[in-house]
């Protein structure tokens, strides 16, 4: 069975400092990964995604992450936070043969301070 | 292209209703999956339909159901609420071979 976790539930950082949210796996199959954005009362926005090739995926808004297969990670980092990503972020994993089936992480609230 | 359309938005219901929710697909989009998101559980995966047939289901009881339609439309069934059914649900749909899924903005769901 696939599962997602996500090291810390709340990260705060402050405006123009290192973004780092983690996001570690299982997966029995060669996953895919996605890591989704979530503000208040909408929907979920995908940032990125891994399925094969190349381990360095960039995304949207300056987000970018890395596939670890020998950590079984895909943490998520931004070099310099804005007030506008405090947002959720959430971490998810599919298989190749299943990709309308995402296992999510418990998500982590990001706090960009001033 | 329009994205991902659910409705209603916002639904206040009693327990022991029934309620259904709607999700239109971004055109051309074959595949809908549905899914629960509450506090306490997190996102939780409900059912995927694609084609009009249920490819996967989540591990809920049978009181979730669902259905696609041949314009690829498809609807969520609750039975019998329970308090616990209070949640954000989300539909993402994605086109045939594509492994990304697109989210609509979802249905609020308050049972009293």
């Amino acid at each position: 069975a696939q599962s997602v976790t996500q090291l810390g539930s709340h990260v705060s950082v402050s405006e123009g400092a290192l973004v780092l949210l983690r996001c570690n796996y299982s997966s029995s199959v060669p996953p895919y990964l996605f890591w989704y954005v979530q503000y208040p009362n909408q929907g979920l926005q995908l940032l990125l995604k891994y399925t094969t090739g190349a381990t360095l995926v960039k995304g949207i808004n300056g987000f970018e992450a890395e596939f670890k297969k020998s950590e079984t990670s895909f943490h998520l980092t931004k070099p310099s936070a804005h007030m506008s990503d405090a947002a959720e972020y959430f971490c998810a994993v599919s298989d190749s043969g299943n990709t309308g089936k995402l296992i999510f992480g418990q998500g982590t609230t990001l706090q960009v301070k001033p | 292209k329009a994205g991902v359309t659910q409705t209603p938005r916002y639904l206040i219901k009693t327990r022991g209703q029934q309620v259904t929710l709607s999700c239109s697909p971004i055109s051309g989009h074959r595949s809908v999956s549905w899914y629960q998101q509450t506090p306490g559980q997190g996102l939780q995966f409900l059912f995927e339909y694609f084609s009009e047939t249920q490819r996967n289901k989540g591990n809920f009881p049978g009181r979730f159901s669902g259905r696609q339609f041949s314009n690829s439309r498809s609807e969520m069934n609750v039975s019998t609420l329970e308090l616990g059914d209070s949640a954000l649900y989300l539909c993402a749909t994605r086109d045939r071979g594509v492994d990304t899924q697109y989210f609509g903005p979802g249905t609020r769901l308050t049972v009293l």
